[in-house]
């Protein structure tokens, strides 16, 4: 089974912290991203990466940054966390296959105080 | 931009009914894929469907990708409580490396 961990499942941080968020998935997956979702908007991309040291924008990156500096870990950097970034985040990854199911971690809540 | 669309958002029906969740997308793609979430968990892969006209079933859940019409359904037969969630349908951009849209979900609650 493909597995997918995130450091912490409840996060409580407080404005202007630096917040770091860690996944790591166990089956050699090209693919990684970091999403974020939130009541009546669904899931919303921030970061994807590809390969190591490779990373795209999402549709809602800002405030956001990400580092993948091996295959198996993708984090999400919040450099100041502020009340609006309170959210659930979801990472997941995906093989670079004829089709390319992404699968999710547990997820990790992020309060902002 | 990929807009998916999903409804209802909010569906309550009784156990033994028949219902129909819709998706529908705004530009050309040939993937489609739905997910269930349960409250306070994540998310798990339900159906993958490649190609126009590909239909898959798994228990009570039955989900179809007309490409042509850009709309998914999924269709639950004889509803269960246990069917209880919220379904989400994604649609990949696979040309810019694997990235998904999800529609904004659909919860359901099955009364007994």
């Amino acid at each position: 089974d493909v597995k997918v961990t995130q450091s912490s499942r409840y996060l409580v941080k407080r404005t202007g912290e630096k917040v770091f968020l860690e996944c790591v998935q166990d089956m050699d997956h090209e693919n990684m991203f970091w999403y974020r979702q939130d009541p009546g908007l669904g899931l919303r991309l921030i970061y994807f990466s590809y390969d190591v040291k490779m990373k795209e924008k999402g549709d809602i990156p800002e405030g956001y940054s990400v580092s993948r500096e091996k295959k198996e870990r993708f984090s999400l950097i919040l450099e100041s966390a502020s009340t609006n970034q309170t959210s659930m985040y979801l990472c997941a990854s995906s093989p670079t296959t004829m089709y390319n199911e992404q699968f999710f971690g547990p997820g990790t809540r992020l309060t902002v105080l | 931009e990929l807009k998916v669309e999903q409804n209802p958002l909010f569906l309550s029906m009784q156990e033994g009914k028949n219902y129909t969740i819709y998706c529908n997308y705004s530009t050309t793609s040939d993937r489609l894929y739905w997910y269930r979430q349960d409250p306070g968990k994540s998310l798990e892969s339900l159906f993958v469907l490649l190609s126009n006209g590909a239909v898959k079933q798994e228990g009570r859940l039955m989900a179809s990708l007309d490409t042509k019409a850009r709309l998914s359904t999924l269709h639950i037969t004889a509803a269960v409580h246990d069917l209880s969630a919220t379904y989400f349908c994604a649609v990949e951009r696979s040309w810019t490396g694997n990235q998904f849209y999800f529609g904004t979900g659909t919860s359901l609650t099955v009364i007994p």
